[in-house]
């Protein structure tokens, strides 16, 4: 069966820090991976998404960035984190083609202090 | 372009009583739909989807689910609330096929239930 993993589930970060954030699948190929943002009473914000090894598209402008390394494996990082980046991170992952529906990771609460 | 409304940020029922989220969305071409719930610092887990076919869609833990059309609603409901059924209950529709990368969410309605 296929699993998520993200980590860590909960950090806190001064301003102007670095960021990396990593979240794996296991037990499928070539999913589509996701970045979620979740900030109190607006809902889910997607950040970024992939579709293969290389391949980042950004949905909002942002300090952050996001890199997929290997096939299973999607991270999401800054260079120098803000205030307004703390949040609740959800990683996601879906098949390519076929299915209808998002896997959910158990998220990351960040704050930056 | 596709939206998502969800009515009441929050909502309070007794133990036992009704539950009812209101769910509207706004879609071009024929819409995938989807409840999720969320616990307190956990990820989303599916509760139902509908994508074709029957209209009345049950899912997980009791709730259920009915797609009309003519009112571009997909209000979730429970017959009787459980204090377990606390939580964040997000919609979101896609109308790309599926796919995380075409689903819009709502913005979430919290679920309390009173002893």
């Amino acid at each position: 069966s296929q699993t998520i993993h993200q980590w860590p589930a909960t950090l806190v970060q001064p301003v102007g820090s670095p960021l990396s954030l990593e979240c794996t699948v296991e037990g499928t190929s070539n999913p589509n991976l996701y970045w979620y943002r979740q900030a109190a009473g607006r809902g889910l914000q997607l950040l970024f998404y992939s579709v293969g090894i290389g391949q980042i598209s950004s949905e909002v402008p942002q300090n952050l960035s996001a890199s997929r390394p290997q096939d299973r494996q999607f991270i999401l990082s800054s260079k120098k984190l803000l205030l307004s980046d703390s949040g609740f991170y959800l990683c996601a992952w879906s098949v390519v083609r076929g299915e209808t529906e998002a896997f959910f990771g158990q998220g990351t609460r960040l704050t930056v202090v | 372009a596709q939206s998502v409304t969800q009515l009441g940020s929050h909502v309070s029922v007794s133990e036992g009583a009704l539950v009812l989220l209101r769910c509207n969305y706004s879609s071009s071409v024929p819409p995938y739909l989807f409840w999720y719930v969320q616990y307190p610092n956990q990820g989303l887990q599916l509760l139902l989807k509908y994508t074709t076919g029957a209209t009345l869609v049950k899912g997980i833990n009791g709730f259920e689910a009915e797609f009309k059309k003519s009112e571009t609603s997909f209000h979730l409901t429970k017959p009787s609330a459980h204090m377990s059924d606390a939580a964040e209950y997000f919609c979101a529709v896609s109308d790309r096929g599926g796919g995380a990368d075409g689903l819009t969410f709502g913005k979430g309605t919290h679920l309390i239930i009173q002893p």
